[in-house]
């Protein structure tokens, strides 16, 4: 079955330090996503995207992050200057029709 | 803004037995979707079953099926004859049915950790 692949794994970073978070959605999917979960919290909606544009943001979404899809295939998520309550898993997400596909997502520590 | 309320931070069950998930949830809206989702170890989230707040009938995947008591907001996730495969993570998650075509904003429980004994 046909995954989305989110890498790395896990990324450490120093505080004040741009992050970059790499997703490659399910190949015909259309609407994509990003959620987090800090440790111990809930998970959070962050943004979806659509035909090249965010077409929503939560509160959490400040200009610090931003979102790309910078050729067919890929997805990301920068962080612009980290800081250490961004501490999280990350999970990309795309989507067909009314079902919601997750990645492994990506664990981020700021130091 | 709509909640979603896991009371069992941990359960567990013995193998071949049947377990039962609580959620409850709170919303204005009337029509809505509800899901189970499942986070193994290998920490993927994967969608285990669905439920449209029209339908009255509780929907049933295999060994999975849920208790929808929309007048009480509750959701429950029944698995029966539980397998040592099934011991994860489960999150309860609602989304609104008036959210825009392409948003899927889901808000999830905290989860609850579901622990399988051979």
């Amino acid at each position: 079955e046909p995954e989305v692949t989110q890498t790395p794994s896990h990324q450490v970073t120093q505080m004040g330090q741009e992050v970059i978070l790499r997703c490659v959605p399910i190949s015909n999917h259309l609407y994509f996503y990003w959620y987090r979960q800090i440790l111990g919290q809930k998970v959070e909606f962050l943004v979806s995207f659509y035909n090249n544009e965010i077409s929503e943001k939560s509160e959490i979404f400040d200009d610090q992050f931003s979102v790309e899809r910078p050729d067919g295939s890929n997805f990301t998520l920068k962080i612009r200057s980290t800081k250490l309550e961004d501490s999280a898993m990350y999970f990309c997400a795309s989507r067909q029709l009314q079902k919601l596909f997750f990645g492994s997502g990506t664990q981020l520590s700021v130091l | 803004a709509q909640t979603v309320t896991q009371s069992q931070p941990e359960m567990s069950v013995q193998e071949a037995e049947t377990v039962t998930l609580s959620c409850t949830y709170d919303t204005s809206e009337s029509d809505y979707y509800l899901f189970w989702y499942k986070q193994p170890p290998s920490r993927q989230m994967i969608l285990v079953i669905r439920q449209e707040a029209y339908k009255q009938q509780n929907a049933t995947e295999n060994r999975f099926s849920v208790n929808f008591q929309k007048a009480a907001k509750s959701f429950s996730l029944k698995i029966s004859d539980s397998q040592l495969g099934d011991a994860a993570m489960y999150f309860c998650a609602y989304r609104s049915s008036y959210s825009g075509a392409g948003s899927y904003q889901l808000t999830f429980g905290k989860g609850t950790k579901l622990s399988v004994i051979p």
